[in-house]
């Protein structure tokens, strides 16, 4: 089955400067990979996805890369703001599993004044 | 748009007793819903993929008959957890996966449910 790799579990940022999560994974066969962000006590909320067929993905502070042939993906968070703070978690889903999400162990982001 | 919705938010309840979950999609038809638990500091971790109008699919090692599921519409599914113990208190969260055009793949997550078990 998928095994997703995320580091680092922890990351604390002054606000304003940028913060990078990276992931990996096993299934060559995973086409689908979204990011998540939880806040404490909440569900997780989608906050940017991107497909294989795809390198790059934008969307306003957010970007999303994905290296197929090294099977890596990474989160770009620039500007950080307080409100960032949180847990992120990346997911991968192999193509043919009905859409079964297999998850990072997450990273808590800290974003310092 | 995509909003899913869980309730109770938190519950308490006694050993032995059973306790069920409700998670809706509110604004979209979802012919699949999975259900996670989430213990603290911890990823979460698929108990089950709930399609409407059959049973549902369990991940090894969760009970079904612990945690009974029921996906009744195309907009609710429910969770049972039967005769619970403390050992079944944890963060159970469910999502949904849009089943109309577009990204088929993506699921949006409810808020949650705290369940503890006294």
């Amino acid at each position: 089955g998928e095994n997703v790799e995320q580091h680092p579990s922890t990351l604390s940022v002054q606000e304003g400067d940028s913060a990078v999560i990276k992931c990996t994974y096993s299934d060559s066969a995973s086409n689908y990979f979204p990011w998540y962000k939880q806040e404490l006590g909440k569900g997780p909320q989608l906050i940017i996805d991107i497909r294989s067929n795809v390198g790059e993905k934008k969307d306003q502070r957010i970007a999303v890369t994905l290296n197929k042939t090294a099977k890596h993906f990474s989160l770009h968070i620039t500007e950080t703001q307080p409100e960032d703070s949180a847990v992120y978690f990346c997911a991968a889903v192999p193509r043919g599993t009905a859409s079964k999400l297999t998850f990072g162990t997450g990273t808590r982001l800290q974003v310092t004044l | 748009g995509a909003v899913v919705s869980q309730h109770p938010s938190w519950v308490i309840c006694k050993s032995g007793t059973s306790v069920k979950i409700e998670c809706r999609s509110l604004d979209f038809q979802a012919t699949t819903m999975f259900w996670y638990r989430q213990f603290p500091k911890q990823s979460l971790m698929l108990m089950a993929t709930s399609n409407e109008g059959s049973k549902a699919t369990y991940e090894q090692g969760v009970e079904k008959d612990k945690f009974l599921i029921n996906h009744a519409s195309l907009t609710l599914s429910t969770l049972t957890v039967t005769s619970a113990h403390p050992e079944d208190s944890s963060f159970y969260i469910c999502s949904a996966r849009d089943g109309g055009q577009g990204n088929t793949d993506t699921q949006y997550f409810g808020p949650g449910t705290r369940l503890t078990v006294l």
